[in-house]
């Protein structure tokens, strides 16, 4: 089975963490994780990726569990323009989640 | 290019007439995908591209949809007899090559109305 499983939609207030879960529990040893979220009428675009590490760039981290069963993406400090879909997907299966639907409020 | 391209970003069409989307993608990406995104839900891969060749169009919804990708670059994704149905957005992307550490580049999609 190729999916992950994303919840539906997660709230946060601005200024604050957001940790979006992602469960991925027939992932092999060589298939990447990799996150993009998709804003309002716009095409998806990247936010982070990675295989067994944790993993930091300038819009979020990943966090990945040692089992790689499942996977978190941290938005450190949640903005207006972080509301959108975020997709968790494992590129090689080629397949997109329903995501989550993050709503951040003022 | 910068990105990647797709045109045309809006069609309109009717019912039973052929539309033709058209995708150009980052120059040197090997790799090029196709998606579609009806209104409120997710992507739904359609086809990938590794050069000129399409290991996986599993997920082309019928024979009314076709693609083909030539000199290893644009790719065009061909609706015939169109349906109401096929209203959707549908998204292209490419990357270097089919490895899960290349990242996908997405185009802003063409969105097709039948009418």
């Amino acid at each position: 089975d190729a999916k992950t499983t994303q919840p539906n939609s997660m709230e946060s207030n601005e200024e604050e963490p957001v940790h979006l879960p992602c469960n991925h529990s027939t992932i092999s040893g060589t298939d990447y994780i990799h996150w993009y979220r998709q804003l309002p009428s716009q095409g998806p675009e990247y936010v982070i990726h990675g295989l067994t590490s944790n993993v930091n760039n300038r819009m979020a981290s990943l966090a990945i569990a040692e089992d790689r069963k499942s996977s978190t993406l941290i938005l450190h400090r949640a903005t207006l323009r972080d509301a959108a879909v975020y997709y968790c997907i494992r590129p090689r299966k080629l397949t997109f989640g329903q995501g989550t639907i993050l709503t951040v409020h003022p | 290019g910068a990105g990647v391209s797709q045109s045309p970003s809006n069609k309109v069409t009717e019912k039973g007439k052929d539309v033709e989307l058209r995708c150009d993608p980052i120059s040197g990406h090997t790799a090029l995908y196709w998606y579609r995104q009806s209104l409120g839900q997710g992507l739904e891969f359609l086809i990938y591209f590794q050069g000129n060749s399409a290991p996986d169009k599993s997920g082309l919804p019928s024979d009314r949809f076709s693609a083909e990708r030539t000199g290893g670059s644009v790719s065009t994704l061909t609706i015939q007899r169109t349906q109401q149905e096929d209203s959707a957005v549908y998204l292209c992307a490419s990357s270097f090559g089919p490895s899960g550490a290349n990242v996908l580049t997405f185009g802003a999609g063409s969105r097709l109305t039948v009418l």
